[in-house]
């Protein structure tokens, strides 16, 4: 099993449609836990952060099951501008004192108006 | 602002050229990475580097070279030895020596074979 997997879509959704990622994770020591967004041709900029309550940040919400070792990314009323491929990372203890920072290879959105 | 830095926006290197890559960034990030990307892929880790002096392999090494001589810089050489070198070349940063931060990334060097 890989570290970590995301379905790579594409997923391709109307405007205004809700749309759910999911990222799932290998090691049961993840710490942290990121979303990304890359853009064609661009480099990931930090979406948010996922922590164990859930998070939301306007249209976006971010979710974690560690029972289930996967985290979650929920868009609702999609925006032809989120059109970009989402990446997750999750940070491990891989001891002595280091973590290891692992990518997903991202999941494509496309909103099609 | 701060930020990190990447140039030249693009490269070309001609057959057994050594090219380098730079990476600049004024955040007071201990950690430094560079990854690789090609079309349609995901990252993969070619060198990181938590402190200043000292840098670890990461996946794909091979081919690559790093030096961080300062806490600002770490420059990667493509070398000759990388004989697909054709790609997206991202360099990141975290504050600290990483622990369970995210990675904040330079906007990328894109490197085409002549």
């Amino acid at each position: 099993r890989k570290e970590v997997e995301q379905d790579p879509g594409p997923f391709n959704v109307p405007e205004g449609a809700t749309v759910a990622f999911n990222c799932t994770y290998s090691n049961s020591a993840s710490q942290s836990f990121f979303w990304y967004r890359q853009d064609c041709r661009k480099e990931p900029k930090l979406l948010m952060s996922v922590y164990s309550s859930g998070n939301e940040d306007g249209r976006f919400t971010a979710q974690l099951n560690r029972a289930s070792q996967y985290i979650s990314l929920l868009i609702r009323d999609s925006k032809l501008s989120d059109s970009a491929t989402y990446l997750c990372v999750v940070i491990a203890y891989s001891g002595a004192g280091s973590y290891q920072l692992t990518f997903g290879k991202g999941t494509k959105l496309s909103v099609i108006p | 602002d701060g930020g990190i830095t990447q140039s030249p926006k693009y490269l070309f290197r001609k057959e057994g050229q050594n090219v380098t890559l730079s990476c600049e960034q004024n955040l007071n990030h201990d950690a430094m990475y560079w990854y690789r990307q090609d079309p349609g892929q995901g990252l993969r880790l070619i060198y990181y580097s938590q402190i200043v002096n000292d840098f670890q392999k990461g996946d794909i090494a091979e081919g690559y070279s790093v030096s961080r001589e300062k806490k600002e810089s770490f420059p990667l050489t493509v070398t000759s030895a990388q004989k697909n070198p054709t790609a997206f070349y991202l360099c990141a940063s975290r504050r600290g020596q990483g622990g369970t931060q995210p990675q904040h990334f330079g906007d990328g060097t894109r490197l085409s074979i002549l």
